[in-house]
């Protein structure tokens, strides 16, 4: 099976601007989560989507925003960027029916605001 | 709410030297633990997990962990690193049950710097 893909790798904006990055899960994963990875404050979980539906959130201002499409892609929205929005953003999915939370990773997507 | 405490930000060895990397983690409830490691410009791999049974758990690449309940520990250990084991390592928790355990909980992550 191909493994959790997402596109960009690379991004550049200015402050401002808006994102979006998008994440396509393992073949037959409904469940695709979010997490934010600085130097300072490490990995930080953004939010879960199943279904089309987000189940869980982080806490992380109203700016950042995502939804899931019914083939289970899953889509990520930074809105008015700021300096402090420059991260690796992870996506990872989730194996529907796993007890046990096994999260497989995406390589991410490295956003850099100037 | 779960903590996850990495008591070394990085650690330097020889090579074929044995390495532990320390874990220890806080929750009021029963918790799975995982060890990821990231690589430059990649994402998470999964080393190892525990979820229950026998507290010593065998990872890939030759690495291990020990579930430690008293001591809310799980530390990660090999024997024998190589150049390629350098990379970062992340200890995570996820609760074990009830509608929390959609997420993990990373520690600061361990820079393992593996020198000839």
């Amino acid at each position: 099976k191909a493994g959790v893909t997402q596109t960009p790798r690379y991004l550049i904006k200015t402050r401002g601007q808006q994102v979006t990055l998008s994440c396509s899960p393992i073949s037959g994963h409904r469940s695709v989560s979010w997490y934010q990875q600085t130097p300072g404050q490490g990995l930080q979980f953004l939010f879960e989507y199943f279904s089309e539906t987000q189940r869980n959130k982080g806490n992380f201002p109203g700016r950042f925003s995502g939804r899931q499409f019914s083939n289970s892609r899953s889509e990520m929205n930074v809105s008015t960027l700021e300096l402090g929005d420059s991260a690796l953003y992870l996506c990872a999915s989730r194996p529907t029916g796993s007890s046990y939370n096994e999260q497989f990773f995406g390589p991410g997507t490295r956003l850099t605001v100037l | 709410a779960q903590s996850v405490t990495q008591l070394d930000s990085q650690v330097p060895v020889f090579e074929e030297a044995p390495v532990e990397l320390r874990c220890n983690y806080s929750s009021s409830v029963s918790v799975y633990l995982f060890w990821y490691v990231q690589y430059p410009n990649q994402g998470l791999q999964l080393l190892l997990k525990y979820l229950s049974g026998s507290t010593l758990v065998k990872g890939i690449n030759g690495f291990e962990a020990e579930f430690n309940k008293s001591q809310t520990s799980f530390h990660l250990r090999k024997p024998s690193v190589h150049i390629s084991d350098t990379a970062e390592y992340f200890c995570a928790v996820s609760v074990s049950s009830g509608g929390s355990n959609y997420k993990l909980t990373f520690g600061k992550g361990t820079l393992l710097t593996v020198n000839p």
